[in-house]
């Protein structure tokens, strides 16, 4: 079974300045993607980001962009010129298939502040 | 249009009340999820739907029914809740199979059992 690990419980950083979220991940499968998605207070789950396995090159949406190693099975997140807007519970997830059907397993979240 | 609604926003119910969560899409994807989340927890996969067909059932108590009418719409009836089941419940949804990457979610139903 797959398994995603996100060991920082809280992170912190000064607005305008760069952070970095860790994401490690366990699975048997060649073919796979990885996400992080972000929660804010409002709930509502957002896709910040996405990589697919085969790619080597790592994804960037503007101030987002992913350290990925597939032979570490690592997947970490670095956010630049942090903004208050990026408050928010942070999520990594992996996407594996069963039957067919896709299932996210989900880490247990890195809750990141912005200090103005 | 990328958005998936889900109503009612809020919605606390006994728990010998019976009360159905409705989800929608309009982005003509044929994979929907359902997924629970406790407070300071990641989601938790519930079912899948494939195509309007039940796919996954991830061993949830027979008190939660989804059902899924048709390709847009995707129902989780409620009945006999414990107060344990309070917590959001969100609504995703995607291209189907192993082409698809992404899930898109909705703002999830905040559900009190009391």
């Amino acid at each position: 079974a797959q398994t995603v690990t996100q060991s920082q419980p809280e992170m912190s950083v000064q607005e305008a300045e760069t952070v970095t979220l860790s994401c490690t991940y366990d699975t048997s499968e060649s073919d796979y993607y990885l996400f992080w998605y972000k929660q804010p207070p409002s709930r509502q789950m957002i896709l910040v980001i996405r990589q697919e396995a085969y790619k080597q090159q790592n994804a960037t949406e503007n101030r987002f962009s992913v350290n990925f190693q597939k032979a570490a099975k690592s997947f970490s997140l670095k956010i630049s010129d942090s903004q208050l807007g990026d408050a928010a519970m942070y999520f990594c997830a992996y996407r594996g298939l069963i039957q067919g059907a896709q299932k996210l397993v989900f880490g247990q979240g890195t809750r990141l502040t912005i200090n103005p | 249009d990328t958005e998936v609604t889900q109503t009612p926003k809020h919605l606390v119910m006994g728990m010998t009340n019976k009360k159905s969560l409705k989800c929608e899409q309009h982005m003509g994807h044929r994979a929907m999820y359902w997924y629970k989340q406790k407070a300071k927890k990641p989601p938790e996969l519930m079912f899948v739907y494939s195509y309007e067909k039940l796919s996954i059932n991830e061993s949830v108590p027979s008190r939660f029914s989804p059902e899924c009418p048709n390709s847009s719409l995707l129902n989780l009836h409620l009945h006999a809740l414990q107060p344990e089941d309070s917590a959001l419940y969100l609504c995703a949804s995607s291209k189907p199979g192993q082409g698809a990457r992404e899930q898109y979610f909705g703002p999830g139903t905040r559900l009190t059992v009391t």
